[in-house]
């Protein structure tokens, strides 16, 4: 079935510097790509999208890009500050299966920042 | 402010109950949803719901039921079927066609 992973489940950084968080999926007939940001004891929070004509979108001190040839994808955080410490979510919507199109998550990347 | 409230925050249960889990929007959405997030894992799918009266399982349903009568309410009962009910619960919606999720804050349940 279709999945999406996430490359490693931790990430340290040192403030200021950037950061970036790796995704890979599994189905090529995927249209739809979104990153989100947890916080301990919250709801996920929308963080940017892109949709699969794109190979990349910039949103405030954040950019994903999408490699369709590999199926990969990356949220790249720009001059990363204590409060990018998170956890980071990925999740992909394919066009057929997996509930009705309905998105499909990673299982996150815990972001930590060093100050 | 528009947005998904979810009630209880905490919520403890003894083994063999049933419990309610609130999940109201006033975002006008058509589409709610159910998610279930165990420590480590990833945003699992329990229900989901396009229109009012209708509602379709997802990857985990088992040992849950939902009900949809109304737009803005998409309440969660977590029965005494479910072998491992203690989770965080995430309630979301969206307009329908648009890939973007709205989450609540969360519910998280304990069995004692």
């Amino acid at each position: 079935g279709e999945s999406v992973g996430l490359h490693l489940p931790t990430l340290s950084v040192q403030e200021g510097d950037n950061s970036i968080i790796n995704c890979a999926y599994s189905n090529s007939a995927s249209d739809y790509f979104i990153w989100y940001k947890q916080e301990s004891g919250k709801g996920p929070q929308f963080i940017i999208d892109i949709r699969s004509n794109m190979d990349k979108r910039q949103g405030q001190r954040v950019t994903v890009l999408l490699n369709k040839t590999v199926k990969h994808l990356s949220l790249q955080i720009a001059a990363t500050q204590p409060g990018d410490s998170a956890v980071y979510f990925c999740a992909a919507r394919f066009k057929s299966g997996g509930s009705q199109g309905n998105l499909i998550f990673g299982k996150g990347t815990k972001l930590s920042v060093k100050p | 402010d528009g947005g998904i409230t979810q009630s209880p925050k905490y919520l403890f249960r003894k083994e063999g109950q049933n419990v309610t889990l609130s999940c109201e929007q006033n975002l006008n959405h058509d589409a709610m949803y159910w998610y279930r997030q165990d420590p480590g894992q990833g945003l699992r799918l329990i229900y989901y719901s396009q229109i009012v009266n209708d509602f379709q399982k997802g990857d985990i349903a088992e040992g849950y039921s939902v009900s949809r009568e109304k737009k803005e309410s998409f309440p969660l009962t977590v029965t005494s079927a479910q072998k491992n009910p203690t989770a965080f619960y995430l309630c979301a919606s969206s307009i329908i066609g648009d890939g973007e999720l709205f989450f609540g804050e969360g519910s998280r349940l304990t069995v004692l």
